[in-house]
């Protein structure tokens, strides 16, 4: 069964901590993403990765960094946590995709729900 | 800029209802139509899609039509269960899209009651 693992379900850090979200895909997908979901907003990208190393920012990028050093893992990191980054973090994966491709389709992660106090 | 506007929730349905959930977009070009669930505690998973005009997407009992001409990808089923309890997110992608990074609507949180 194919899979996106996060790291952590679940994580309780303190403001101006660093903290890492991790994710782990076994599908030899090129595309990752992070995406970040709060009532009533929905999900909002923060970043995306199409190949090792490179990243693009989403819409949200403020406050975050992340990192892509193996195809297989992309890394989002808070630099210095603060309360309004209190949130679950969301993983995806695809195929990349060209330009007269079908529908891709996102495989998403669990979720990691951060709390920062 | 490409969006998804779906109506807002929550639903609230008996078991045997039928259910509708509006989704209308606003994209350049040709995109490709998704609707997404998500399940309590869980991550999102593809319900069902559609890359064209007049397409039908359908699973588990659940389906939308690609409308192009109200812009619209409105998911329906004819009778609920207690199991789909969930929060539903419509989505697109632009058409050559080549990062294929969607767009989501806000999301509609169902509840079905016994």
């Amino acid at each position: 069964d194919v899979k996106v693992t996060q790291s952590s379900r679940y994580l309780v850090k303190r403001t101006g901590e660093k903290v890492f979200l991790e994710c782990v895909q076994d599908m030899d997908h090129e595309n990752m993403f992070w995406y970040r979901q709060d009532p009533g907003l929905g999900l909002r990208l923060i970043y995306f990765s199409y190949d090792v190393k490179m990243k693009e920012k989403g819409d949200i990028p403020e406050g975050y960094s992340v990192s892509r050093e193996k195809k297989e893992r992309f890394s989002l990191i808070l630099e210095s946590a603060s309360t309004n980054q209190t949130s679950m973090y969301l993983c995806a994966s695809s195929y990349r995709t060209g330009v007269r491709s079908g529908a891709n389709v996102l495989t998403f992660g669990a979720g990691s729900r951060l709390t920062v106090l | 800029g490409d969006s998804v506007t779906q109506m807002e929730g929550p639903v609230t349905l008996s078991e045997e209802a039928f259910l509708t959930i509006n989704c209308t977009y606003t994209a350049t070009g040709y995109p490709s139509l998704f609707w997404y669930v998500q399940y309590p505690g869980e991550g999102l998973q593809l319900l069902l899609k559609a890359t064209k005009a007049d397409d039908k997407g359908s699973n588990k009992g659940f389906e939308a039509t690609y409308r192009k001409e109200t812009t619209s990808f409105h998911l329906e089923k004819g009778s609920v269960q207690v199991s789909d309890s969930a929060v539903y997110f419509c989505a697109l992608r632009e058409y050559g899209g080549s990062q294929g990074n969607l767009i989501f609507g806000k999301g509609t949180k169902l509840s079905v009651k016994p």
